[in-house]
């Protein structure tokens, strides 16, 4: 079955930097868009970028541009979000999730989630 | 881009139904079908209910369905349960790879 789990996350003071993974199985990681999705804590599910499945493609919230970068490893089936410049309302639960084979699709399949603070 | 319009409470006794509703605009909403629902319980990661409007995954109860009409897009629940007791996020494609969120609605079985 679909399997994603979140790594990389904690406590991190304002201003720098932290790189989330997300190991990726149980499905062609190859043929599929990933994105991030984060939720502050006693908040909403906030969408934060996608990559296609070839990497041709990303995208992000305007809340995050210029700052975060999505990138993954076909060959290692992982998922990246280097996550620069942070801000205390960076803060939350980065979810990874799993699209379709169209970059538009939603996300299907979602991981446990990492945790995030952002705090001096 | 403005969060999707969802009531932030819904109720209903066991056996009934219950409508959560998705309201958003013509560039999300009402431009595509890429509309999706997820449940989601205190300290787990949401779960997908409903995608492209109406289709169900496999193993979601056919209890969940999903319809849309102009901007707004709707979830029922049938045959209410306690264990649907959960708050529910909706979501829409917005073009240029972009995706947007509903603010979620904490649905209480009385």
């Amino acid at each position: 079955q679909v399997q994603l789990v979140e790594s990389g996350g904690g406590v991190v003071q304002p201003g720098r930097s932290l790189r989330l993974s997300c190991a990726a199985s149980g499905f062609t990681f190859g043929k599929n868009a990933m994105h991030w999705v984060r939720q502050a804590p006693g908040k909403g599910l906030e969408w934060v970028a996608v990559v296609s499945f070839d990497r041709s493609i990303t995208s992000y919230a305007d809340s995050v541009k210029g700052r975060f970068i999505i990138s993954r490893d076909n060959s290692k089936n992982t998922l990246y979000l280097q996550m620069n410049s942070l801000r205390p309302e960076d803060t939350a639960v980065y979810y990874c999730t799993r699209g379709g084979y169209d970059s538009s699709e939603l996300p299907k399949y979602w991981g446990q989630g990492a945790l995030v603070t952002v705090s001096s | 881009q403005s969060a999707l319009t969802q009531p932030p409470s819904a109720s209903g006794s066991p056996g009934q139904s219950v409508t959560i509703s998705c309201t958003g605009t013509s560039t999300d909403v009402g431009g595509y079908n890429y509309v999706s629902w997820y449940q989601q319980f205190p300290g787990e990661a949401p779960k997908l209910l409903i995608y492209e409007v109406t289709k169900r995954p496999s193993g979601v109860p056919d209890r969940f369905s999903g319809s849309k009409s102009g901007n707004t897009a709707s979830l029922t629940v049938s045959g209410l349960q306690a264990e649907d007791e959960a708050e529910y996020y909706c979501s829409s494609y917005v073009g240029r790879y972009s995706v947007i969120f509903g603010r979620g609605t904490k649905l209480t079985v009385l």
